[in-house]
């Protein structure tokens, strides 16, 4: 199975409601990458965090990481129309670092006006 | 403009045809990717280069091909051998010193 895995795998709220997506990972890792994917389009990098480091803000962004559960979650606040999108977790491995990431399936956010 | 870029953004191909996916990348980072994204689910990384004349099969390497002969190309050819090519690919690519990815617009192949 992916080394990352988002859930829930779709979540609907409303407007001004603040989303919390889950993603839990199954090795050691050096970093843990939250990305946004629009429809039909590119990813966008939002946040990193490193094994080291427990909570990450950016923004509307909360990132917070717990390795001895070898889980994150990435809380969006005070949603948005436009922050509708798939979300994904990205792990970089202790083994590959700097050379490649491992997503999981993507938590699709609908928010609503 | 920096940035990635791919060609063409739709793609269609007969059943034993090869094509190939265009890559490029003005943003000077050595470490270029190659991605595949079905329907509703996540990346499995195809085939990754980490420098020029250098490259390495990722998870589902079989049926896919590419080359790297220049720091900011990096082309995808999709081969007769790979039984369901139809899905979005993604390129990318990564600074230096660091894991965050740069992602191209994609390519949605579709096979008739």
């Amino acid at each position: 199975s992916q080394q990352g895995e988002e859930d829930p795998q779709a979540l609907s709220i409303q407007e001004g409601e603040n989303a919390t997506m889950n993603c839990s990972y199954k090795t050691s890792i050096n970093n843990l990458q939250w990305y946004r994917q629009n429809s039909g389009r590119g990813l966008v990098h939002l946040i990193l965090i490193r094994s080291n480091e427990r909570e990450k803000h950016s923004g509307r962004l909360r990132v917070t990481l717990d390795t001895s559960k070898k889980s994150s979650s990435l809380l969006i606040t005070a949603s948005r129309a436009a922050d509708t999108a798939s979300y994904f977790c990205a792990t970089a491995t202790k083994e590959t670092s700097g050379s490649r990431l491992t997503f999981g399936e993507g938590t699709q956010l609908t928010v609503n006006p | 403009d920096g940035g990635i870029t791919q060609s063409p953004k739709y793609l269609f191909r007969k059943e034993g045809q090869n094509v190939t996916l265009s890559c490029e990348q003005n943003l000077n980072h050595d470490a270029m990717y190659w991605y595949r994204q079905d329907p509703g689910q996540g990346l499995r990384l195809i085939y990754y280069s980490q420098i020029v004349n250098d490259f390495q099969k990722g998870d589902i390497a079989e049926g896919y091909s590419v080359s790297r002969e220049k720091k900011e190309s990096f082309p995808l050819t999709v081969t007769s051998a790979q039984k369901n090519p139809t899905a979005f690919y993604l390129c990318a690519s990564t600074p230096p010193s660091t894991d965050t990815q740069y992602f191209g617009p994609g390519t949605r192949l579709t096979v008739l």
